[in-house]
Formats: structure tokens, sequence, C-alpha cells
């Protein structure tokens, strides 16, 4: 079955720490790639997406990943953490060869960044 | 801004209650979904709709049927709720991207429901 890997479920952070959250999917097609974000009392949004073109994706609050084919991942990263950045952070893949419709979530990381 | 809203942001049903959930979309996008977010699991796919009165089973539809009679509403059905249907549901609703694929899905607030 497909599915998206997402290695850490909890993770705690100083401010000022880099992050990478890991991401590994089991699909071998063409994918789609996607990031999002969910805020402590906010809807789920939208971090970075990657569809082609340069494999590293810069997102918003200076997030990037990147993704590696030949590795099935697509980590998330961000240099130096801030306490505004506590959120449980998930990791989505949409396979194009399914009819390109449906998403498959990670289970999500929490992460937890001490001010 | 795209806006999803949901009915309800919390609800409290009994065994074999008929449940709906409503969601509603502002930006004309022809996808819409319904998933479920539990603990540990992430977010698992209950159904989803292409156009109106399209449908196609998610990964876990047992339980759960949809109506998309309007392109901007989204009604999730829970015939005969269980205990386990207890769970935040969100709706998400997204354009069609490039080759056709769902592209990025703005969500709703998410409807925790509990049955007791």
């Amino acid at each position: 079955a497909q599915s998206v890997s997402q290695h850490n479920h909890h993770v705690i952070l100083s401010e000022a720490a880099s992050l990478e959250l890991g991401c590994n999917y089991s699909y071998g097609g063409t994918v789609n790639l996607f990031w999002y974000v969910q805020y402590p009392g906010q809807h789920l949004q939208l971090l970075l997406k990657y569809f082609s073109g340069d494999p590293l994706v810069k997102g918003i609050k200076g997030f990037e990943a990147e993704f590696i084919k030949s590795k099935f991942s697509f980590n998330l990263r961000k240099p130096s953490v801030q306490w505004s950045d506590t959120a449980e952070y998930f990791c989505a893949v949409i396979p194009l060869n399914t009819g390109g419709f449906k998403t498959i979530f990670g289970a999500g990381t929490r992460l937890f960044v001490k001010a | 801004d795209v806006k999803v809203t949901q009915s309800s942001r919390y609800l409290v049903k009994r065994t074999g209650e008929k449940v709906f959930l409503e969601c509603v979309q502002d930006m004309d996008h022809e996808n819409m979904f319904w998933y479920r977010q539990d603990p540990g699991l992430g977010l698992r796919l209950i159904y989803f709709s292409y156009d109106v009165k399209m449908k196609e089973k998610g990964d876990i539809p047992e339980g759960y049927s949809v109506s998309r009679e309007k392109k901007e509403r989204f009604s999730l059905i829970l015939e005969s709720a269980s205990t386990n249907q207890t769970s935040m549901y969100l709706c998400a609703s997204s354009s069609l991207g490039l080759a056709g694929a769902t592209d990025t899905q703005y969500f709703g607030p998410g409807t925790r429901l509990t049955v007791l």
C-alpha cells in the first residue's frame, strides 16, 4: 500500500536551533509533494509544495524542503526555529497515476519550540 | 482569501443517530474532500468529490456517505453513528493543478464529533 512516513512524532527544540523533519513515501511514480502545518487552534494550511523543477523549494516563514527522488524523500528544514513555529507538521503526497485526486498524509510531527 | 466553513465546531451525538456534517467553500473549487484526523494517524481520506454529484471513496468510507448537490457544498453523513466514529472531521477544497491533479488544499476549522 502507498504510504507516507514521518520519522519523528514529537520534536522538542530550543529557539534558534535548526530543524529537519523527515518524510519518505513509498510510491515510485511521479508525485506532487506538500508540507502542511497546523498551528495551535488554527486551520491546517499550506507551508510549501513541489510539483516539478528545482528540487529545493522555499515556503512561508523561512521553511524549505528538498525533494530527493532517489531516496523518495521530501524533508522539511528551517535553519533557526522560533517559538511561533510550535505546531504540527504534515507531509502529504499525491501520486499522479491514480488520477491525481487522492492525497496521502503522513501521521504528523508535533514540534514544540522552547522559548 | 479562500474560505472553507464547516457547520459545527463541536458536536455530541448518541450511538445510532444519523449525523450530518456540512461544508461550504467560496472559491469555486472543483474538488472537495472529507478527512478524519486522529492522533498518530494523520489525516485519512473518507470521500472526495471532483464535480457536482460526483463522488469517490477514499481510504476509509465504511459507515459514511456524502452528498454534493451544489459545487460549493459537500456534506458528510454518518448513517448510524458509532463510538468509533468519534474524531475530528476536516473538510477541504482545492482547484485542479498541473495535469489535472489536486493542487493546494484549503481546510475548514474542523468538527470535533463525539459519539456517546
